[in-house]
């Protein structure tokens, strides 16, 4: 049974330049959750969907931070454009509906020079 | 505001040694509390989720409980393999998204 699955694993980019993360939701789960994780601030919810649709936004620091969910299985995560300080561990998670437990993929492992 | 804080921050035991991890939470209209465990390099692994005081779940050398205030794992007779970081979270009946503790890193020597 696949996980969350996360692309890509590392991402090495320059300041200035756009960076995509992928997500692939567990099948048949109806929620998804990006969160980022750093020594500083820990884990911190960004954005999540519900059906497709984003229901709480508040945690996306700022307008270069946007998300899109076109379909159930699959979701992205846009930095345009990307700072040194977006540098961390993004995480995406999916759960059945928006309260039940959440499970996490592997991350994405961003540094931005 | 609500929030979730866990000690102790670090936690280093021999192999055998049972001790339990606390989460104090102080949250409005708690809905779950739940429990992750986190390996470095990984993503946050679930564990647990506990709805109501008095709640008990156990997993193999793990057994998490709650009361109104706060939230134990306890460990029993762990391995060097039960070393991790151990995160609470919470969410409400209003708010759906997790907020989550900063963990208890945990070390078990041999």
């Amino acid at each position: 049974d696949a996980g969350v699955i996360q692309s890509p694993r590392h991402e090495v980019t320059e300041m200035g330049q756009e960076v995509t993360l992928r997500c692939k939701p567990i099948s048949g789960h109806n929620s998804l959750f990006w969160y980022r994780q750093t020594m500083m601030r820990g884990l911190e919810l960004l954005i999540y969907f519900n059906n497709n649709v984003p229901i709480d936004d508040s945690g996306m620091p700022e307008d270069r931070f946007s998300a899109k969910m076109p379909n159930a299985s699959f979701s992205t995560l846009k930095i345009q454009p990307s700072e040194p300080r977006d540098s961390a561990v993004y995480f995406c998670a999916s759960s059945l509906t928006e309260h039940n437990e959440q499970f996490f993929g592997p991350g994405t492992r961003l540094t931005v020079l | 505001e609500d929030q979730v804080t866990q000690s102790p921050e670090a936690l280093r035991l021999q192999e055998g040694e049972s001790s339990s991890l606390n989460c104090s939470y102080t949250v409005s209209g708690l809905r779950g509390l739940f429990w992750y465990r986190q390996d470095p390099g990984k993503g946050p692994e679930f564990l647990f989720t506990l709805y109501s005081a008095g709640e008990e779940k156990e997993k193999e050398r793990l057994k998490a409980t709650l009361t109104k205030k706060e939230s134990f794992l306890h460990i029993t007779a762990p391995k060097p393999e039960d070393s991790a970081t151990y995160l609470c979270a919470f969410n409400t009946g209003t708010a759906s998204k997790l907020t989550f503790g900063t963990g208890t890193r945990l070390q078990v020597t041999l």
